[in-house]
């Protein structure tokens, strides 16, 4: 069965600093693996697609990494705004059926 | 620009009652998808359409019905709700295939059934 797992659940971040999300897979066979954002009470965001001969992809001071061998993903976030608070999610494919991952909620403090 | 519009946000329904979220897009986008979240889960799929007249069962589609009558609108019929179905429910769309394009969502319709 298709998983894809996100830790930690939760994080707490004081404002400015950096934080990395981590986001383990098992799907088969890879398509592409994204990274969205969702805001309280929103839809979620696009935040970065990589495939599968991309290791690294940025968007302003969100960088995700991908290693296809080991099937991992990183989410780094830079210099943390309180705009970033928000749920991180991990989807990967292939197909019409993407898998989710269920998120991690990350709060940055003032 | 509008980009993907679900109206309603909120709506409570009673156990058997049958509504219709709509969603319309604006982006003359050929894949259009309807997701469910459930608290602390993951999304997943229900229905799908790769374009007008077509359209196909995701992961959960018991309980759903859809249609797709033009490129621009995809709604979702909720026959007979069952608690079950209390969720939020996004609407998306992409410009090709869900594996290689862009997913853009709609803001949520969060359905509760008592």
């Amino acid at each position: 069965k298709n998983q894809v797992e996100q830790s930690p659940q939760s994080l707490i971040i004081l404002e400015g600093k950096n934080c990395t999300l981590q986001c383990n897979y098992t799907v088969s066979p890879f398509s592409n693996l994204r990274w969205y954002k969702q805001d309280t009470g929103r839809g979620p965001v696009s935040l970065t697609i990589m495939t599968f001969s991309e290791n690294t992809k940025s968007n302003g001071r969100y960088t995700a990494t991908l290693d296809a061998d080991t099937k991992q993903s990183s989410l780094h976030i830079t210099a943390s705004q309180l705009s970033d608070s928000a749920s991180y999610i991990c989807v990967v494919g292939p197909g019409s059926t993407l898998t989710f991952g269920k998120g991690t909620m990350l709060l940055v403090s003032p | 620009n509008a980009g993907v519009t679900q109206t309603p946000k909120f709506r409570i329904l009673k156990i058997g009652q049958s509504m219709t979220l709509q969603c319309t897009q604006d982006m003359n986008h050929n894949y259009m998808y309807w997701y469910r979240q459930d608290p602390g889960m993951g999304l997943k799929l229900i229905y799908y359409s790769v374009g007008a007249g077509i359209t196909d069962k995701g992961e959960v589609p018991n309980g759903y019905n859809v249609s797709r009558s033009t490129t621009e609108d995809f709604p979702l019929r909720l026959e007979l709700a069952a608690p079950s179905q209390t969720s939020v429910y996004f609407c998306a769309s992409s410009s090709g295939r869900v594996d290689t394009g862009e997913l853009f969502f709609g803001e949520g319709s969060r359905l509760t059934v008592l």
